[in-house]
């Protein structure tokens, strides 16, 4: 069965440190999505690309965020400088424009100290 | 405004009990509804969905979930819960922008299930 894959699983990094993540979608979604997850809390959209395009980043704090997909398929979201607020699970998810349920990776447990 | 409600931070059953964990959804416009479920230091898995159709839904894991329209609720349902159902449990809802054909998905804040032994 086709998953979505991510790493690193797991990333500590100091604060003020430039970090990375890796998503590689189930082949054939169009759909991208990051997620951020604070403890006891839902998942919360960062950024959704269609093909390579971003459609949504509304929620993305873009002074140290930035995503890209560059050839439509794998994706890289990079945080700098990394903020202690910024511990948390980073999920990547993929779907078909339809039917619409989006799959999701193991995710990325960051923590920054 | 769009948004998702879980009222239960926590739902304990007996095994083999029957289970609910429940959902109500805040949205204009018919939304899609879906459970995911997640396990410790792991992703979200998809269960079930509603897009339109019959009202009760069946999914993964012998899970079912009910679509009632007039009190805006998707509740999770299984007749017979077991040990392995252990697990936090999110509500989601998608609502397509105005001239969009892109939807962004919001989730509860879950719901974590404890079957006992």
């Amino acid at each position: 069965e086709a998953e979505v894959a991510q790493s690193p699983r797991y990333k500590i990094t100091e604060k003020s440190q430039a970090v990375a993540f890796w998503c590689d979608p189930i082949s054939g979604h169009a759909t991208l999505y990051w997620y951020r997850q604070i403890l006891g809390q839902g998942p919360e959209l960062l950024v959704q690309f269609q093909d390579e395009s971003v459609v949504d980043d509304s929620q993305l704090p873009k002074d140290r965020f930035s995503a890209e997909r560059l050839k439509g398929v794998d994706s890289t979201l990079k945080i700098q400088p990394a903020e202690l607020g910024d511990s948390a699970m980073y999920l990547c998810a993929s779907s078909l424009v339809y039917p619409p349920e989006q799959y999701f990776g193991p995710g990325t447990r960051l923590t920054v100290t | 405004a769009q948004s998702v409600a879980q009222p239960e931070d926590q739902v304990n059953v007996a095994e083999g009990n029957p289970l609910t964990v429940k959902c109500t959804y805040s949205v204009s416009g018919n939304p899609y509804l879906f459970w995911y479920v997640q396990y410790p230091n792991r992703g979200l898995q998809f269960l079930l969905k509603y897009i339109t159709g019959d009202n009760l839904v069946k999914g993964s894991y012998g899970f079912e979930a009910e679509f009632n329209k007039s009190q805006t609720s998707f509740h999770l349902k299984k007749p017979s819960a077991l040990v392995s159902d252990s697990a936090l449990y999110f509500c989601a809802v998608r609502y397509l922008d105005r001239g969009s054909t892109l939807g962004r998905l919001y989730f509860g804040r879950g719901t974590q299930l404890t079957v006992w032994p």
